[in-house]
């Protein structure tokens, strides 16, 4: 079983649309949690960190639901230039342990 | 400030031939990583560092091997490439063990 499972998608919505993104994590001695964004062949980027109380940042509210291991990622009025892969990343002691990421695809 | 960098951006190499990437950082970090990410694999750590003159092995170490000898600088090393390291290899930094700053990545093909 992987450490951080994703939804591979792709999710295919319209401008507008509300899409959310699920992850799991195996290590329930994971401390931090990460929501990050990889354009087609760029670098992976970070969105947001993702805290227990839950987080708001413009379009975007991440999720963390420890007892579950889960993590949830919500984009509201999705814009195209939101096109992208959506990566969850779990920190455990010292490194970090990346999804293989969700494909947002948002169309016209 | 360039951030991460990474040189050199792709390179084709032969079965058993050997090669450094470079991964350079200018934001006094302490922590550096180097990543492969592969299709439906995610980003898989290889090997990190917790300071200068330190290395540590990640997920999948074999195969590759690393230094650290200035604070700016995180070398990885393939001494005999295969084609199963074929791959887009990553190099992050971080201050602690919280958000990394990913370099643009390097294309590396063994044949």
């Amino acid at each position: 079983r992987k450490e951080v499972e994703q939804d591979p998608g792709p999710f295919n919505v319209p401008e507008g649309a509300t899409v959310a993104f699920n992850c799991t994590y195996s290590n329930s001695a994971s401390q931090s949690f990460f929501w990050y964004r990889q354009d087609c062949r760029k670098e992976p980027k970070l969105l947001m960190s993702v805290y227990s109380s839950g987080n708001e940042d413009g379009r975007f509210t991440a999720q963390l639901n420890r007892a579950s291991q889960y993590i949830s990622l919500l984009i509201r009025d999705s814009k195209l230039s939101d096109s992208a892969t959506y990566l969850c990343v779990v920190t455990g002691e010292w490194d970090m342990r990346f999804g293989a990421g969700t494909r947002l695809t948002v169309k016209p | 400030n360039a951030g991460v960098t990474q040189t050199p951006k792709f390179r084709v190499l032969k079965t058993g031939q050997s090669m450094t990437l470079l991964c350079a950082q200018d934001m006094n970090h302490e922590y550096m990583y180097w990543y492969r990410q592969d299709p439906g694999m995610g980003l898989r750590l290889i090997h990190y560092s917790v300071g200068e003159g330190t290395t540590a092995k990640g997920e999948v170490p074999d195969g590759y091997n690393v230094s650290r000898l200035k604070k700016q600088n995180f070398l990885l090393g393939l001494e005999s490439a295969a084609p199963s390291q074929t791959s887009v290899y990553f190099c992050a930094s971080s201050q602690s063990t919280d958000t990394q700053y990913f370099g643009p990545g390097t294309r590396l093909t063994v044949l």
